[in-house]
Formats: C-alpha cells, sequence, structure tokens
C-alpha cells in the first residue's frame, strides 16, 4: 500500500463553521505534513509531524489546528477560516531516517476547500 | 534553508528530450535533491531523488555536479503527457530523535509538450 488517503476531496463552509480534513497511510511513515496550495503557486508547507509530534509550525494561523493521533492519522481541524483560506490543502508522508536526510514524500490527492 | 531556483516554464514537443535545470547554492551537506511533477488539481508526485553524480530510473535522470550546486532533471522522449510542473525540493525527512528539516517547492518549472 504506497497510498495516501485524503478526505473529503471537496469541501465547502462558511467562516463560523466548524471543519476537519483527515489524511491517513499505511506505509509506516513517521512523519506527516500538510501543505497548502492556492491556483498556480508551488506547495506551501504548514505543519509536520514526527514521531506523532508536531515538529515544525510554518507560522500558520490558529484558525488551523493541526491533530496526529496516531502514526496513520493526520487531521487538520478548520474554524473561523476566511474566503482567502480557499485552497487545495495536500497531506504528505515519508519515511524518517536517522543520519542521512531524504525527500521522498508522498503526496495524496488534495482537499479542496472552499470558504464562503 | 536551502532556496531553489528553476526556469519558470519550458516548451518542448514530443519524442524530444528535456533537461531542466534546477539551481541551490545553498544546499546542506545532508540535503538531498529530489524532483516531483504536478498535474493540475493533483498532489505532486515523486520523480527522482539524488544525492551526487547520476541517478537514472525508468521515467527520467538526475545529473549533479560535484559541488552539488544545482541539478538537472533529464526526461527523455517526452510526451504530451508529460505536460506539467516540476519541482526540485532540496532538504530531507526530520532525523530520527525529532531534528527537521524542513521541505519547500520552489516556484517549480511549466513544462508544454507539443505535438
Amino acid at each position: 500500500d504506497t497510498e495516501v488517503t485524503q478526505t473529503p476531496k471537496h469541501l465547502v463552509m462558511g467562516m463560523t463553521n466548524k471543519k476537519s480534513l483527515k489524511c491517513e497511510q499505511h506505509m509506516g511513515h513517521r512523519a506527516m505534513y500538510w501543505y497548502k496550495q492556492k491556483a498556480k503557486k508551488p506547495p506551501e508547507l504548514m505543519f509536520v509531524y514526527s514521531y506523532e509530534k508536531l515538529s515544525i509550525n510554518e507560522s500558520v494561523p490558529s484558525r488551523f489546528s493541526p491533530e496526529c493521533p496516531n502514526s496513520s492519522l493526520l487531521n487538520l481541524h478548520l474554524h473561523a477560516l476566511q474566503p482567502e483560506d480557499s485552497a487545495l490543502y495536500l497531506c504528505a508522508s515519508s519515511q524518517v531516517t536517522g543520519g542521512a536526510n531524504t525527500g521522498e514524500l508522498f503526496f495524496g490527492e488534495g482537499s479542496r476547500l472552499t470558504v464562503l | 534553508l536551502a532556496k531553489t531556483t528553476q526556469p519558470i516554464s519550458m516548451d518542448s514537443y514530443e519524442g524530444q528530450e528535456v533537461n531542466i535545470t534546477c539551481s541551490h547554492n545553498n544546499i546542506a551537506t545532508n540535503d538531498y535533491i529530489t524532483w516531483y511533477q504536478q498535474f493540475p488539481s493533483q498532489g505532486p508526485r515523486f520523480i527522482i531523488q539524488g544525492y551526487k553524480t547520476k541517478v537514472t530510473n525508468e521515467v527520467a535522470s538526475l545529473f549533479i555536479p560535484a559541488d552539488r550546486k544545482s541539478s538537472t532533471l533529464s526526461l527523455p522522449r517526452v510526451s504530451l503527457s508529460d505536460t506539467a510542473v516540476y519541482y526540485c525540493l532540496v532538504g530531507g525527512a526530520p532525523n530520527y530523535g525529532g531534528a527537521t528539516n524542513k521541505l519547500i517547492f520552489g516556484t517549480g518549472t511549466l513544462l508544454a509538450v507539443q505535438p
């Protein structure tokens, strides 16, 4: 199984709603990532989890709240979003290796979020 | 933090070889160089990864000079379906023990293949 599965594929929410994006992988990867991608732009790193601990937060607003309940799951909780938060949200995972670094990320297909 | 620079766009024709170069002047000793392909509304897909010299797989080759300050992705005999954005990344996944390295995407190169 070499897949990263993201749900839902599409989400429309109002600015007062609370919703969550989910990501799952069964490759035994111990690093998981959230990226945000706007149209015609590269993916922007948001959060990195390593061994279920948050290791990088790229100064993301608190209306985005990540959670890693176990080594296979990654959630992104959304609350009080703004229309400019509309984007494709990508989840990725990778092996964690002692010593040399690698950068082989396995991405999901993304969740397309629209904030009205 | 290693920053990458790529051409914004390239044009090619079916059957040609395409070479996309990425500049990464401040690459760190432990950093790997990884290339991804992305189609619209899909997640990026891993193409190839290397540390130094040349790496080849079934879809591409990666050339890395001795100073590692640049790298070139080579796509042999491109087809229309190779039209996509290609990103080069420099860096690595978090190390065991919690040390972290960021994986930051550069602007990418939009490759347009014409018949």
